[in-house]
């Protein structure tokens, strides 16, 4: 079965603007999560999505981070504008049900400058 | 709040030379503890779970157990290719809703 693909691998921006990603699950998979891995940590859990409902937001900074599943499928995470400290790779992952095995893509690799 | 912390950070081993990985948690009630495998650039990759304190279960040359406080992940004979970054991580419960929280991870190199 085809993994979890993840958009783009790398981008490069100046602190204060805007950038978005873009995950597709795997087929099937009703629920999303997107995580943060900043360098030498583990991932944190930003948002949680069932279906195209959010289920977990609690960590996201609503201030500059949106993120939405239209039709409960693939799904976007955006920042804006964008911190030195938001640096980090960002991790799409799906599971069939609930917080069970979680299958990543393999991330989006974010540098501000 | 939920709690994961591994030891050590980082661990260097020789082919062949057995070693044992630990993760440590603090959870209102486990509902699995998970063991993940990371290499650069890429995503973690599901390798075990394990629900109750005794269990264990085993990989190649990896074997994951869970007591009530912690779990190891032991690697038996590694091989230069089971170097990777290790997270473990657990299943918590809280506003509703299930998510993983993840330990900092051991980043195992394995010299030939």
């Amino acid at each position: 079965e085809a993994g979890v693909a993840q958009s783009p691998r790398y981008k490069i921006i100046e602190k204060r603007q805007s950038v978005a990603f873009w995950c597709n699950p795997i087929s099937g998979h009703a629920t999303l999560y997107w995580y943060q891995q900043i360098l030498g940590q583990g991932p944190k859990l930003l948002i949680q999505f069932q279906n195209n409902g959010v289920v977990d937001d609690s960590q996201l900074p609503k201030d500059r981070f949106s993120a939405e599943r239209l039709k409960g499928v693939d799904s976007t995470l955006k920042i804006q504008p964008a911190k030195l400290e938001d640096s980090a790779v960002y991790l799409c992952a799906s599971s069939f049900g609930g917080a069970n095995v979680l299958t990543f893509g393999a991330g989006s690799r974010l540098t501000v400058l | 709040e939920d709690q994961v912390t591994q030891s050590p950070e980082a661990l260097r081993l020789q082919e062949g030379e057995s070693s044992s990985l630990n993760c440590s948690y603090t959870v209102s009630g486990l509902r699995g503890l998970f063991w993940y495998r990371q290499d650069p650039g890429k995503g973690p990759e599901f390798l075990f779970t394990l629900y109750s304190a005794g269990e264990e279960k085993e990989k190649e040359r990896l074997k994951a157990t869970l007591t009530k406080k912690e779990s190891f992940l032991h690697i038996t004979a590694p091989k230069p290719e089971d170097s990777a970054t290790y997270l473990c991580a657990v299943r918590s419960i809280g506003g509703g809703s299930e998510k993983l929280v993840f330990g900092k991870g051991t980043k195992l190199t394995v010299n030939p």
